[in-house]
C-alpha cells in the first residue's frame, strides 16, 4: 500500500465541468502539496498547504489533517487544465517528499 | 516566482557513456537541492539530496557510485549517470528549495529525458 494514494487514477470531464481529486496519506507530514506535470515532463508546483484550503485562480486545495485528507478542485474546467494531476506529502521530521502516482485528467471541448 | 533550470532537455547516448545533468536555481539560492526519477507511468522517486558543499544522502536502493551528484554552488548541483545502461532510461528531474525548513516550497526543473541506446 502506497503511503500516499490518490483517486482516480484518469478522469475525463467535458469543458466546464467541477473536477475533484483526491489524495490520501498515511504517513505524518508537514505539508501537502499539489503538483501539475504536463505531458512534456515539467512540473510546476500548484500549491503547499498544512492546514485548511487555498485558492488560486480556478485551483482550490484543501486539506483535513485529522482524516488524513486533501483534495484539488478545478472549476470551470478547460483543455489546458489537461495534465496529470500529482500529491505529495513532506514527511514530518525531514525534507522528502512522498509522491502519490498522479490523475491523469483530460478535458474535452 | 523562483525558477529552476535543466540542461539538456532531452539527452540520447550509448550504453556505457556517462551523462552530466546540471540543475541551476535562476533566481535564488538554492540551500538544498533533490533529484528525481521517474519511470513512464509511474510517479517520481526521491534518488539523493544534495546540500551545497556536503555529500549528497542517497535513497536506499540508489547507486551513489553510478549517480555522481555533485552540488558545487547554492545554484548548481549536477548529476553525472556513470556508464549508462538502457535500463537507466528515464525522465530525471531536480528540484531547490530556498532553505532548510521542511516545509519550505520545493521549485521543481523541466526535467530531463535520458535515452540509453
Amino acid at each position: 500500500k502506497n503511503e500516499v494514494e490518490q483517486s482516480p487514477q484518469n478522469l475525463t470531464a467535458q469543458e466546464g465541468e467541477f473536477i475533484t481529486i483526491n489524495c490520501s496519506y498515511s504517513v505524518g507530514i508537514s505539508a501537502l502539496h499539489w503538483l501539475q506535470q504536463h505531458p512534456g515532463g515539467g512540473i510546476v508546483s500548484l500549491f503547499m498547504l498544512s492546514s485548511g484550503k487555498k485558492k488560486h485562480g480556478r485551483l482550490i486545495a484543501t486539506i483535513n489533517i485529522q482524516e488524513k485528507h486533501s483534495s484539488l478542485h478545478i472549476t470551470a474546467s478547460h483543455p489546458r487544465d489537461s495534465a496529470v494531476y500529482i500529491c505529495a506529502a513532506t514527511n514530518f521530521g525531514n525534507e522528502k517528499l512522498t509522491f502519490g502516482t498522479g490523475t491523469r485528467l483530460t478535458i474535452i471541448p | 516566482g523562483a525558477v529552476v533550470s535543466q540542461h539538456p532537455s532531452w539527452v540520447i547516448c550509448k550504453s556505457g557513456t556517462s551523462v552530466k545533468i546540471e540543475c541551476r536555481s535562476l533566481d535564488f539560492q538554492a540551500t538544498t537541492m533533490f533529484w528525481y526519477r521517474q519511470f513512464p507511468k509511474q510517479s517520481l522517486m526521491l534518488m539523493a539530496t544534495s546540500n551545497e558543499g556536503s555529500k549528497a544522502t542517497y535513497e536506499q536502493g540508489v547507486e551513489k557510485d553510478k549517480f555522481l551528484i555533485n552540488h558545487a554552488s547554492l545554484t548548481l548541483s549536477t548529476l553525472t549517470v556513470t556508464s549508462a545502461h538502457p535500463e537507466d532510461s528515464s525522465f530525471y528531474i531536480c528540484s531547490a528549495s530556498l532553505g532548510e525548513d521542511p516545509t519550505d516550497t520545493q521549485y521543481f526543473g523541466p526535467g530531463t529525458r535520458l535515452t540509453v541506446l
